[in-house]
C-alpha cells in the first residue's frame, strides 16, 4: 500500500513551458487535492475533486488545470509556466465527504520556474 | 469565512521542555480542527483532530490539544520535547459545510536544541 505517490520530485521549467504533476493514490478514496505550499504561508488550495469526473476550483486556481478520469488519478496541469509558480506541490486524498476525515498527503514536488 | 492564525513563525525549545504551539481559528459555525505535522522534505502527516465530543484530543507522539470555544484556541502541546519533534507544524479548520476542504494555518517551525 504506497499511499499517495507523486512525480517528479523535482522540476526546473522556463517560463513559458507546460508540465503536468502525476498524482495516483492506492487507498480507492473519493476525495482528492492539489495544493501549493509557499514559505510562510501555509497551504493554498487549488484544485479538488470529490469523485472521477468532478472537479472544482479552490482558493487558487489561476494558472491550473486539473482532470480526474479515475478513482486513482488526479493529474495537474500548468499550461504556462510562471515564476509565481515556484512552490511545493502537494497532492492529498481522503476517503469520503465528511469534513471530519483524515487527508493523506504525498511527499510533493518542488517545482521552481526561471 | 473560516481562517486560522499560528502565533510564532518559529518556536525553539530544548530537548525535554514543554513543547506549546499555539493556533487560533475564526468560524461562524462549529469547527473542525486539524494539526499535521511536516518532517523535512516529506508531506503532511495528521497528529490529532478534534471533530467533537471531549475537548482534549490526544494525538500521536505524545502530542494533545485542547479546543476551547471560550477563547477560539486549539494549542498544541507536549509535556517534553525530543530531538525527533523538530518539524513543522500546521493547525488546519474545516467545517460541516466545507466537503473536506482544509484552511491551513502558516505553519510553526519547531526547533529542539540538545
Amino acid at each position: 500500500n504506497a499511499g499517495v505517490t507523486q512525480t517528479p520530485k523535482f522540476r526546473i521549467l522556463k517560463i513559458g513551458q507546460s508540465m503536468t504533476l502525476q498524482c495516483t493514490q492506492d487507498m480507492n478514496h473519493n476525495y482528492m487535492y492539489w495544493y501549493r505550499q509557499d514559505p510562510g504561508m501555509g497551504l493554498k488550495l487549488i484544485y479538488y475533486s470529490v469523485g472521477a469526473g468532478i472537479t472544482d476550483k479552490g482558493e487558487v486556481p489561476n494558472g491550473y488545470n486539473v482532470s480526474r478520469s479515475t478513482t486513482e488519478d488526479f493529474p495537474l496541469r500548468l499550461e504556462l509556466a510562471a515564476p509565481s509558480q515556484t512552490s511545493v506541490y502537494f497532492c492529498a486524498s481522503s476517503g469520503g465527504s465528511s469534513s471530519t476525515d483524515t487527508q493523506y498527503f504525498g511527499p510533493g514536488t518542488r517545482l521552481t520556474v526561471l | 469565512a473560516q481562517s486560522v492564525t499560528q502565533l510564532g513563525s518559529h518556536v525553539s525549545v530544548s530537548e525535554g521542555a514543554l513543547v506549546l504551539l499555539r493556533c487560533n481559528y475564526s468560524s461562524s459555525v462549529p469547527p473542525y480542527l486539524f494539526w499535521y505535522v511536516q518532517y523535512p522534505n516529506q508531506g503532511l502527516q495528521l497528529l490529532l483532530k478534534y471533530t467533537t465530543g471531549a475537548t482534549l484530543v490526544k494525538g500521536i507522539n505524545g502530542f494533545e490539544a485542547e479546543f476551547k470555544k471560550s477563547e477560539t484556541s486549539f494549542h498544541l502541546t507536549k509535556p517534553s520535547a525530543h530531538m525527533s519533534d523538530a518539524a513543522e507544524y500546521f493547525c488546519a479548520v474545516s467545517n460541516n459545510n466545507q466537503g473536506g476542504k482544509l484552511i491551513f494555518g502558516q505553519g510553526t517551525e519547531l526547533s529542539v536544541k540538545p
